[in-house]
């Protein structure tokens, strides 16, 4: 299994709609896991933290499956603001020097 | 305003010839790093620095050599050793080394193009 991996979609929603991402990760020992977002040309910015089994803020809900080794983004309520790339973001596992593992992101279009 | 800056936006350049990257952050995070994102692919590490005057290779250092004078400076130079030096290139920072649950922040990026 690859580190880190995300279905690159696109992902095709019409506005209001409600869309879930999914990530998987290979090192059972990661702790805390990021959302990040990407828009075309621009870089990462931060969009959630996941430390234990989720968070939520508004309209986004992040949550961690540690037995099966994947974290979940959900969109409600989507807006055309919200097209983008989410990136997966994973650190290594047992606090060792390595250093975060970016998926290579899955694209987000919301259609009026 | 605290923040990551990186110069220049775009740069062109002739193959053969060395560039520096500039990357400055004055939010007094310890450890800095870059990366490289080419199109449709995920954001690979070249070098990192947790601390002034270290820093250490990451995935993909080849081609590439940096320095930390300062801790509010990382410079990258990119050699003309490295093969395909046409990317997008990511400054980032974060509080301490990204091993545990420290957020890294990114600067808005060097698109170079080697011609």
């Amino acid at each position: 299994r690859k580190e880190v991996e995300q279905d690159p979609g696109p992902f095709n929603v019409p506005e209001g709609a409600t869309v879930a991402f999914n990530c998987t990760y290979s090192n059972s020992a990661s702790q805390s896991f990021f959302w990040y977002r990407q828009d075309c040309r621009k870089e990462p910015k931060l969009l959630m933290s996941v430390y234990s089994s989720g968070n939520e803020d508004g309209r986004f809900t992040a949550q961690l499956n540690r037995a099966s080794q994947y974290i979940s983004l959900l969109i409600r309520d989507s807006k055309l603001s919200d097209s983008a790339t989410y990136l997966c973001v994973v650190p290594p596992g047992g606090g060792g020097q390595g250093n975060l593992i970016f998926g290579k992101g899955t694209k987000l279009s919301v259609k009026p | 305003d605290g923040g990551i800056t990186q110069s220049p936006k775009y740069l062109f350049r002739k193959e053969g010839q060395n560039v520096t990257l500039s990357c400055e952050q004055n939010l007094n995070h310890d450890a800095m790093y870059w990366y490289r994102q080419d199109p449709g692919q995920g954001l690979r590490l070249i070098y990192y620095s947790q601390i002034v005057n270290d820093f250490q290779k990451g995935d993909i250092a080849e081609g590439y050599s940096v320095s930390r004078e300062k801790k509010e400076s990382f410079p990258l130079t990119v050699t003309s050793a490295q093969k395909n030096p046409t990317a997008f290139y990511l400054c980032a920072s974060s509080m301490r080394e990204g091993g545990g649950t420290d957020t890294q922040y990114f600067g808005p990026g060097t698109r170079l193009t080697v011609l």
